[in-house]
């Protein structure tokens, strides 16, 4: 069964400060991996994936992430935090060899960014 | 402009009412999904779709039911709607994968359902 873990409710990080959310991933075969953005009483939006290639991919709003394929990791991060990244942040898998495309999201991780 | 619409984005209403939340998008993907967010904000997927006249029950057992007799529009319906009902409805869709680079999903701004 696929499943995605993100282990912190709450990341806090004052501005201008490097970020990190943490995500790790259970799934069979090769992984498709998502990050998605949520702002209040909003959909979520796609910030970046990992399909193949190169482990470090880049995202919108200077976002990127690393895949770790030993560690089961895809975590997300920013090398300077700015106040208008808080927000809550999803991360999701799909089994590559998955025919029902179905997207496994974790419990999500709210990002505050203190000015 | 390519995009996902929910409509309403608030409802109020009563138990024992029927009601439908509608989703429309103009991208021409295939699949599209209904996922219902927790006041906790765990997301669970309720309803997906592959395509016309093509529809799944999703890994959280819901009450709703969804129709797909066109390709731009996935409605969700609940026959009698109860306050175990309330939460976020988020709707979103993805292309089929004639290249596996376009297989991240778009979502629309969501409906906030309140049953009273």
């Amino acid at each position: 069964a696929q499943s995605v873990a993100q282990p912190e409710d709450q990341v806090n990080v004052a501005e201008g400060n490097p970020l990190t959310v943490k995500c790790t991933y259970s799934v069979s075969g090769n992984p498709y991996l998502f990050w998605y953005v949520q702002y209040p009483n909003r959909g979520l939006q796609f910030l970046l994936k990992y399909i193949t290639g190169d482990n470090l991919v880049k995202g919108s709003y200077g976002f990127e992430a690393e895949f770790n394929k030993s560690q089961t990791s895809f975590h997300l991060k920013k090398p300077s935090a700015l106040v208008s990244d808080s927000a809550l942040y999803f991360c999701a898998v799909r089994a590559a060899m998955d025919s029902s495309y179905k997207l496994i999201f974790g419990s999500g991780t709210r990002l505050l960014v203190r000015p | 402009e390519a995009d996902i619409y929910q409509t309403p984005r608030y409802l109020v209403i009563g138990t024992g009412k029927k009601i439908t939340l509608e989703c429309s998008q103009t991208m021409g993907h295939d699949k599209m999904y209904w996922y219902q967010q927790d006041p906790g904000m765990e997301l669970h997927l309720i309803h997906y779709s592959y395509g016309v006249n093509s529809t799944e029950k999703g890994d959280l057992s819901s009450e709703s039911t969804v129709s797909r007799i066109r390709t731009e529009h996935f409605p969700l319906t609940l026959e009698s709607a109860r306050p175990s009902h309330t939460s976020q409805y988020l709707c979103a869709s993805s292309a089929l994968e004639g290249s596996v680079m376009n297989t991240e999903a778009f979502f629309g701004q969501g409906t906030r359902l309140t049953v009273v």
